[in-house]
Parts: structure tokens; sequence; C-alpha cells
């Protein structure tokens, strides 16, 4: 079966661009979250999205949105970047089952600002 | 969701057991103990999770104390393909708000050596 999917595997961007990075879950699951994770960090969540709804968000400017497609692919924009959104983005699809909930990552989007 | 303290790093022996710890003295009644590892270019891996059992699965043994503030995850015979970072990670099951939701800290780096 395959995995969380997402593309690119890295990017190159400058400042004050905008970037979208896209994300496709594991078949059947309806959750997809996104993280960043500065370089020697461990990961910091984003967005969570569930059914095409925004049902959580972590500490990130406006400039960070994303949406979640019908078929429950999502993206990640995000404009007016800054040197410092140099990161691994990760996106995760998670299943709830047994009353626990098991999230599973994709390998990431580098995406270096320069 | 409680917060974790875990070595920045550890080393073991291929073959030997490796045993990681993680302190979570303010953990809630309803919080369990999650147990992800994020090996080097890849998305973080679901290992194990537990309440106040011990948990056993085909990757690892999770054995928390009597009073919950600690756990320890056991990696039974060590391989070099275990050298990862490992993330204690302490939260409710999931659901609601904190769908989709994990809380990383800097996690412990186990590096596996011949």
């Amino acid at each position: 079966d395959a995995g969380v999917t997402q593309s690119p595997t890295h990017l190159i961007k400058t400042r004050g661009q905008q970037v979208t990075l896209r994300c496709s879950p594991i078949s059947g699951h309806k959750s997809v979250s996104w993280y960043q994770q500065v370089l020697g960090q461990g990961p910091q969540f984003i967005f969570q999205y569930y059914e095409k709804e925004e049902r959580g968000r972590g500490n990130f400017p406006d400039r960070f949105s994303a949406r979640q497609f019908p078929n429950y692919s999502s993206e990640l924009n995000v404009n007016a970047l800054l040197l410092g959104d140099s990161a691994l983005y990760l996106c995760a699809s998670s299943l709830f089952a047994g009353g626990h909930e098991k999230l599973f990552f994709g390998s990431g989007t580098q995406l270096s600002v320069l | 969701d409680a917060k974790t303290t875990q070595p920045t790093s550890m080393d073991c022996a291929e073959g030997r057991a490796a045993n990681l710890p993680c302190n979570h003295s303010t953990i809630s009644g309803n919080e369990y103990v999650y147990w992800y590892r994020q090996i080097h270019s890849q998305g973080p891996q679901y290992i194990i999770h537990g309440l106040k059992n011990n948990e056993t699965n085909e990757m690892a043994s999770l054995i928390i104390t009597e009073d919950r503030k600690s756990s320890t995850l056991i990696l039974p015979h060590a391989t070099l393909r275990d050298t990862a970072v490992y993330y204690c990670i302490v939260r409710s099951p999931g659901g609601g708000t904190s769908y989709g939701k994990l809380t990383f800290g800097q996690g412990t780096i186990l590096t596996v050596h011949p």
C-alpha cells in the first residue's frame, strides 16, 4: 500500500515568493496534518484538516494557509517567504481506531529560502 | 499535553538492548505515552503507545512506572537501522481539537554502533 506522498521533495525559493506544497494521504485516511521541522528541532504542528475542514491550527502566522480537497489530498501554502521558513515540511495522515489515533508521516518537502 | 524530558543522546552496541528513558512527571490521568522515531531524511514513524500497563509489539516494548511519571522504550536487539531520533510524546488518545496534533520535543538521538 502506498504511504503518505508529498511533492515536491525539494524546493528552492527566494524571499518574498509564494510556495505550494502537496500531500496525498494514505487511502482511507480523512485527516491530514502539516508540520514544520527546522534543522535540529522536533516537528512543529501547523494545521490539521479533517473532512475538508480546518480542525486545528498551531502558532504560525497568517502567511501559512492550507486546504483539503474532496479526495482528502491537501496543499500547504506559504506566502511572502522569509529566510526562517527554510525547513522540512511534513505531512501526516491519521487513522483513528481502537480509541487511538496513529499518525503516518510522509518523507517531507525540503524548502530552502534564499 | 504534558511536557516530557529525554536525554539528548545515547549509544548502543548492535545486538544489545537499547533502553531509552523519558520523564513525564506532569502526566494526567487520561494521557497516554506515545513513542515515535525519525530516521534521517524520513518522516517520524509510530512505534508504540501505552497508558499504565507494559506494552509490547513487533518493534519495541514500553515500560511505564506505576506512578506513570516516567517510562522506558526498549528495543530488545538494536540494529544499525535503529539509529534515529526517538521522541517520547504524552497526549490524550486523539480526537476533537487534538486530532492530528503531536507535540514533539527534542527527542533522543540513538546511535547504534557495530
